[in-house]
């Protein structure tokens, strides 16, 4: 089955403490991003990758790092988290074709008190 | 550079129209269209490209007006099932299938 698999699905940590939240895709798609989603600001986006080895900022970017060794796979890393970095996250992938839909992963909650 | 929905929120009857609409200051090379329930994923709905035809299946279509860059979200006849967030996606020309998506529009549909 086409999926994004995001783990783990929900995540309580401490102020400080460095996580990752990892994204792997088994559609062969060269794009893969993460979003954050807060109540009331809909989908804002942290990261993208075109490609494996190439990613961007996108508009939230402060506070998260990403790699992309393999073009499965697209990590969010959480150096120092921060109470304001609770929140809904989720990965998404799309093929190199602007008929292509974005496909979101199932989400991780994050809590960081 | 999130593109703006408007209304935040409606409610209507089974069997009422709705309309969703998104805008953007930037020129766009395609609308996407998402719907999201409670505690779940984002579903895709549909593409609107530029130059492309308008959309739709079923009771749900799309429009995309390339010189306003503004993009609008039909619901016809409107279900229970119909009720969720619907959020547009917006992609610039050259952005690397990048897409930002909008606040959303909470959608309620009662009996």
């Amino acid at each position: 089955e086409a999926q994004v698999t995001q783990n783990p699905r929900y995540l309580i940590t401490v102020t400080g403490k460095k996580l990752t939240v990892t994204c792997s895709q088994n559609m062969n798609h060269e794009y893969m991003s993460w979003y954050r989603q807060d109540p009331g600001l809909g989908l804002r986006q942290i990261y993208y990758s075109m490609n494996v080895e190439v990613t961007d900022k996108g508009d939230v970017p402060e506070g998260y790092k990403v790699s992309r060794k393999e073009k499965r796979n697209f990590p969010l890393i959480l150096e120092s988290p921060s109470p304001n970095q609770t929140s809904l996250y989720f990965c998404a992938s799309r093929g190199q074709d602007y008929n292509s839909p974005l496909h979101f992963g199932n989400g991780t909650r994050l809590t960081v008190t | 550079q999130q593109p703006v929905q408007s209304p935040q929120a409606v409610i209507l009857r089974e069997g009422e129209d709705a309309v969703i609409n998104c805008s953007s200051s930037k020129a766009l090379y395609s609308v996407h269209w998402y719907r999201q329930k409670h505690g779940e994923a984002p579903v895709f709905l549909m593409i609107l490209l530029k130059g492309g035809e308008q959309k739709g299946h079923e009771k749900i279509s799309a429009s995309f007006n390339e010189k306003k860059q503004q993009s609008s979200l039909y619901l016809t006849a409107s279900q229970l099932s119909y009720s969720g967030t619907y959020f547009c996606g917006t992609e610039k020309a050259n952005s690397g299938y990048a897409l930002n998506f909008g606040k959303g529009t909470s959608l309620l549909v009662t009996p």
